[in-house]
């Protein structure tokens, strides 16, 4: 199974600042997926990033909100902008398992980032 | 759109006092259905992948099954280690994310 690691593990901002998040692999991945869960609420897909091209958001997620890098194969980040405090979550990233995640039968998961926005 | 229900939200069991966890969907196509673990503070775990009706998969104390409509999580003899959040998410035919529902809170007292 892929080994995921990120940074920082949690944070305490500051309305209207803006945090980047890291998301590191142990492996080569085609793509690595970016997840908000809310307190005391399960896993919401933000966007699908994909290297060498643009992030695929999902409904109610937008780019200036929730800027995407994806320089490389083993790397992402995840910026929450212009926070509030309903941005509060924890942010996980998730990659495919197999060789070169390119198999979903198994998704692995980070341990997450937990934001506090005041 | 893909749905997944799970109940109940909460359960409180006794040291081995067996039980089961539901996870009902709607998916377009089934590519395959997921079974995780949460510990607080902490990141999803992966435990199954089911893919089709009359599948089963066990792990220690769990076994995990699928029909066409729900899936369950069945807990034999349960232990106060496996208190956990259990998180049922499907993966529908196109999609290549994880579509999850709300979880299911086990607290197992010795």
């Amino acid at each position: 199974s892929a080994v995921i690691s990120q940074k920082p593990s949690r944070d305490i901002c500051q309305r209207g600042t803006s945090l980047t998040i890291q998301c590191q692999v142990d492996s080569q991945v085609t793509m690595m997926f970016w997840y908000r869960q809310q307190p005391g609420q399960s896993l919401t897909l933000i966007a699908t990033a994909n290297q060498g091209s643009e992030a695929t958001y999902e409904s109610g997620f937008v780019i200036d909100k929730f800027p995407i890098s994806r320089p490389n194969l083993t790397f992402s980040t995840l910026t929450v902008s212009n926070m509030s405090p309903e941005d509060s979550s924890i942010y996980l990233c998730s990659v495919p398992g197999g060789a070169g995640g390119n198999s979903y039968n198994e998704q692995f998961f980070g341990p997450g980032t937990r934001l506090t926005v005041l | 759109e893909d749905q997944v229900t799970q109940s109940p939200e909460a359960l409180r069991l006794q040291e081995g006092e067996s039980s089961s966890l539901n996870c009902s969907y709607t998916v377009s196509g089934l590519r395959g259905l997921f079974w995780y673990r949460q510990d607080p503070g902490k990141g999803p775990e992966f435990l199954f992948t089911l893919y089709s009706a009359g599948e089963e998969k066990e792990k220690e104390r769990l076994k995990a099954t699928l029909t066409k409509k729900e899936s369950f999580l069945h807990i034999t003899a349960p232990k106060p280690e496996d208190s956990a959040t259990y998180l049922c998410a499907v993966l529908g035919v196109g999609r290549r994310a994880l579509t999850f529902g709300s979880g299911t809170r086990l607290q197992v007292q010795p």
